[in-house]
């Protein structure tokens, strides 16, 4: 299987900070990597896929960079509504693994 | 509306057995293939596997193989996983998926089902 690994587990923030995430997969991923937004008690919801592309209704400030096997995922402003944990996936090849996740809490 | 629907929350005992559901509506059913993900208490998501329901062609992860059974009613745009052998640590969220069509990603979730396997 390939590996995801997110960085970091955890990310303590405030209301209108710039927030990075990272994920780096143990081999080539073809660029297909999606990322994913999860609340408690909630099913997680599609952010961008294919590295960057933002999924409808997404909202502008989350982007999503990278190539090969280091991506990151970028929130420019991050809004009251931000605060969840972050998924980053791979879609190349199945078993279509995920990250284990990066919890972003209010500082 | 294009949707999944899961079926309710099960608490079982272990050794027990359990099937739990997933209808597609909305969208055409027997053309996209759904997977399940499933997401243990405070941990994050694992694939489980994956069906097209279109001819029942079904891969599993190599965690899951053996460990879990995925099938599908294309007649009633259901889908499947089963347990024979329930154990505690399969105490988790599980969530039905659809990937894009063409592509692996998952652009449509159910809203989950919670398992219970408690003595």
């Amino acid at each position: 299987d390939i590996q995801m690994t997110q960085s970091p587990s955890t990310l303590s923030a405030s209301v209108g900070d710039r927030v990075t995430i990272t994920c780096r997969a143990s081999q080539s991923i073809n660029n297909w990597l999606a990322w994913y937004q999860q609340k408690p008690g909630k099913a997680p919801k599609l952010l961008i896929y294919k590295i960057s592309s933002l999924e409808s209704g997404v909202p502008s400030r989350f982007s999503g960079t990278g190539s090969g096997t280091e991506f990151t995922l970028t929130i420019s402003s991050l809004q009251p509504d931000d605060f969840a944990t972050y998924y980053c996936q791979q879609y190349d090849t199945y078993p279509y693994t995920f990250g284990q996740g990066t919890k972003v809490e209010i500082k | 509306e294009v949707q999944l629907v899961q079926s309710g929350a099960e608490v079982k005992k272990p050794g027990e057995s359990l099937k739990i559901s997933c209808k597609g509506s909305g969208y055409s059913f027997s053309s996209y293939w759904i997977g399940w993900v499933r997401q243990m208490p405070g941990k994050g998501l694992e694939w489980m596997g994956i069906i097209y329901p279109g001819d029942s062609d079904t891969r599993y992860s190599p965690s899951f193989q053996g460990q879990v059974t995925i099938s599908a009613d294309k007649s009633i745009s259901t889908v499947y996983v089963q347990w024979s052998n329930l154990k505690a640590s399969d105490t988790a969220m599980y969530y039905c998926a659809r990937p894009s069509r063409g592509y692996w990603y998952i652009d449509l979730w159910g809203r989950g089902t919670p398992v219970t396997v408690a003595s």
